[in-house]
């Protein structure tokens, strides 16, 4: 179980358009789910958290216009970057909580998505 | 600061034991976990500790956790090739669903 799917897992795109991610959790009820940002040799950066039907908490330093998150059903999470840029290159992770693992009794544990890489030329 | 701490590198020979170390700074952190992340892939939760525990066994993995110290350590015995993988430590703060992530162990299996 806690499986998280995350579409497309790559998207190469010009300057100046949009692109949409989506992150699902396929065999589970995600409460919270989170957006992620990570370049390369680097740690994960957060950059928003999303609760179902309410509007995403963005961090410090994340543009909320840029960076458009959608939380619409308890399984399905859209990040859309706006009018993309290079310096927006990189890998996008999301992750959902949610799903206590009654194997190992730890609440609101994330589950990961594979990632999606952004290229924009 | 929010930091978590990681060593950035650890080479080890196949067979051999592996053992990664985190320092974390949040004492009211209730659950820590470790993720594993293979290249061009997001994050697989190996393990976890609940803060009140001192050790978790959980086949080849072993996590430490002296909460005195901050001081959490994962170890992998028998290391193989196909541990070869970024591994990040993580805190959640107790109250909050977020994670602070460790800057990630590179570890590399010699064979």
């Amino acid at each position: 179980g806690a499986v998280v799917s995350q579409h497309p897992s790559w998207v190469i795109c010009k300057s100046g358009t949009s692109v949409k991610i989506e992150c699902r959790s396929l065999d589970f009820q995600a409460t919270t789910m989170f957006w992620y940002r990570q370049f390369p040799k680097q740690s994960l950066m957060l950059m928003a958290t999303s609760n179902e039907g309410s509007k995403a908490t963005y961090e410090q330093g994340v543009e909320k216009d840029k960076f458009l998150i959608n939380h619409a059903s308890l399984t399905l999470s859209t990040l859309t970057v706006t009018s993309a840029h290079p310096e927006d290159s990189s890998f996008y992770i999301c992750s959902a909580a949610g799903e206590t693992d009654e194997s190992t009794g730890a609440p609101d544990t994330q589950y990961f998505g594979p990632g999606t890489r952004l290229t924009v030329l | 600061g929010e930091d978590v701490e990681q060593s950035l590198f650890l080479s080890v020979r196949e067979g051999d034991s592996s053992v990664i170390n985190c320092t974390y700074t949040d004492s009211s952190s209730t659950y820590l976990y470790w993720y594993k992340q293979e290249p061009g892939a997001g994050l697989q939760l190996l393990t976890y500790i609940f803060s009140n525990m001192d050790m978790k066994q959980d086949q080849r993995l072993t996590v430490l956790l002296n909460k005195k110290d901050k001081h959490l350590s994962l170890r992998i015995a028998d290391t193989q090739t196909g541990d070869s993988a970024i591994y990040f430590c993580a805190e959640s703060p107790s109250g909050t669903y977020k994670y602070i992530f460790g800057t990630g162990t590179r570890l590399k299996v010699l064979a």
